[in-house]
């Protein structure tokens, strides 16, 4: 039972403009989350996070959005960049369950110059 | 940032034989380390978190006595397919955290055939 799903397989988006991705979970248990960054044949590199008391989260480039009650989290990348290509995954998990994650079947983002 | 290695990074074995995946924190002592598993198109899928020092604890569905893990010190974990068959084939990723890090860091990945 997929416990974290990202509904969008792929994403294209102009050079410049807003790429948004979006995760939904159905544990409502959870509350952290993470979004990764992966190349092909290459291990996920962390982004961002969020703990559940929060939000927004703002890093450079990179907004996490988490609306609790709908179980929704997003990621906002302004302004895309081609190297911003890539597999985005989103993970969630519990502080006190050893830091174990549930991850997203990932988005593809093509970032088009 | 905390470095995560994996080795071999591609092997290809035959079927029947078994294959050690070695992940080392390079930079910090890696209290748990986890392995995961991911099919083409599909999301990392959680095999086993490894404590240093215990056994590990797999998730349902992940057979323990054909992927052994043993979590020798704080920076090293080995993940050994046994008995290897085509099926097996996919991409294996560990990941590594320190106590008060919530951030896993992971290895490059390792590429397995079993031809």
């Amino acid at each position: 039972d997929q416990q974290v799903k990202q509904n969008s397989p792929s994403l294209s988006v102009q050079e410049g403009r807003i790429s948004i991705l979006n995760c939904d979970y159905t544990n409502s248990m959870f509350d952290y989350f993470l979004w990764y960054k992966k190349y092909p044949a290459e291990g996920p590199t962390f982004l961002i996070s969020i703990s559940s008391i929060k939000d927004k989260n703002e890093d450079g480039r990179f907004t996490v959005f988490l609306n609790k009650s709908a179980k929704h989290l997003s990621l906002h990348i302004v302004p895309s960049q081609p190297g911003d290509s890539a597999v985005y995954f989103c993970a969630a998990g519990r502080y006190n369950t050893g830091n174990q994650f549930y991850f997203g079947t990932g988005t593809s983002l093509t970032v088009i110059p | 940032g905390a470095v995560v290695s994996q080795h071999p990074s591609r092997v290809i074995c035959k079927s029947g034989t078994s294959v050690k995946i070695e992940c080392r924190s390079l930079d910090f002592q890696a209290t748990t380390m986890f392995w995961y598993r991911q099919f083409p198109k599909k999301s990392l899928m959680l095999m086993a978190t490894s404590n240093e020092g215990s056994k590990a604890t797999y998730e349902q569905g992940v057979e323990k006595d054909k992927f052994l893990i043993n979590h020798a010190s704080l920076t090293l974990s080995t993940l050994t397919v046994t008995s290897a068959h085509p099926e097996d084939s996919s991409f294996y990723i560990c990941s590594a955290i320190s106590g008060g890090l919530y951030e896993q860091y992971f290895g490059p990945g390792t590429r397995l055939t079993v031809t």
